[in-house]
């Protein structure tokens, strides 16, 4: 089974802090993505990478920066948070091996406060 | 932009029922067309997903309806039962060499089946 996991479920930071959100997948895939979900909006892309170092901007990286060292984990950064930031934070990863349909298997989410 | 439109927002079905979620898109570029299901508390994971290349897909109680002129498909569910209670989302992805499997995603539909 594909695991996807995420460092912590919930958080609380305060405007201005610095945040890092860590997802860990384990099943060598290349593509990694990280979404935001709000009510009502559904799941934005935020940045995705596709290959270890690689990255890519989704539809709203305002704000956000993302770093890819090891092939199992992508991490999301907010370099000053604010509070249009509260939200939920989902990690996805895919094999981009055979497939060009393949899933996207998720992680349970980050629910980030901003204070 | 939202360039995938879903509705309702939120639907109460008693169970048994047929419960019905629409979608349309406006990019002609994408092809491939997958549901996700979120139960609270745990990450989407992929219902059903369809192709152009067919107008439906049956997997169980969940038929995904294609219609391409219309640029819109749906997401059926027979047999609705208190389990199917959750948050679906209809997502879109073209794939091209380029998209690694990127997801454009719906707002989402909040369903509850009632016993």
């Amino acid at each position: 089974d594909v695991k996807v996991t995420q460092s912590s479920r919930y958080l609380v930071k305060r405007t201005g802090e610095k945040v890092f959100l860590e997802c860990v997948q384990d099943m060598d895939h290349e593509n990694m993505f990280w979404y935001r979900q709000d009510p009502g909006l559904g799941l934005r892309l935020i940045y995705f990478s596709y290959d270890v170092k690689m990255k890519e901007k989704g539809d709203i990286p305002e704000g956000y920066s993302v770093s890819r060292e090891k092939k199992e984990r992508f991490s999301l950064i907010l370099e000053s948070a604010s509070t249009n930031q509260t939200s939920m934070y989902l990690c996805a990863s895919r094999s981009s091996v055979r497939n060009s349909y393949n899933e996207q298997f998720f992680g349970p989410g980050t629910r980030l406060t901003v204070l | 932009q939202q360039q995938v439109k879903q509705s309702p927002q939120s639907l109460i079905v008693q169970k048994g029922g047929i419960s019905i979620i629409n979608c349309a898109y406006e990019n002609t570029a994408f092809d491939y067309f997958p549901w996700y299901q979120q139960f609270p508390g745990k990450g989407p994971a992929l219902l059903i997903a369809i192709r152009p290349d067919v107008s439906e897909k049956k997997e169980g109680r969940f038929t995904i309806s294609f219609n391409k002129s219309a640029k819109q498909f749906s997401l059926h569910i027979m047999d609705s039962q208190p389990g199917d209670s959750a948050t679906y989302f209809c997502a879109a992805s073209g794939a091209g060499g380029t998209s690694y499997g990127k997801l454009t995603f719906g707002q989402g539909t909040i369903l509850t089946v009632h016993p």
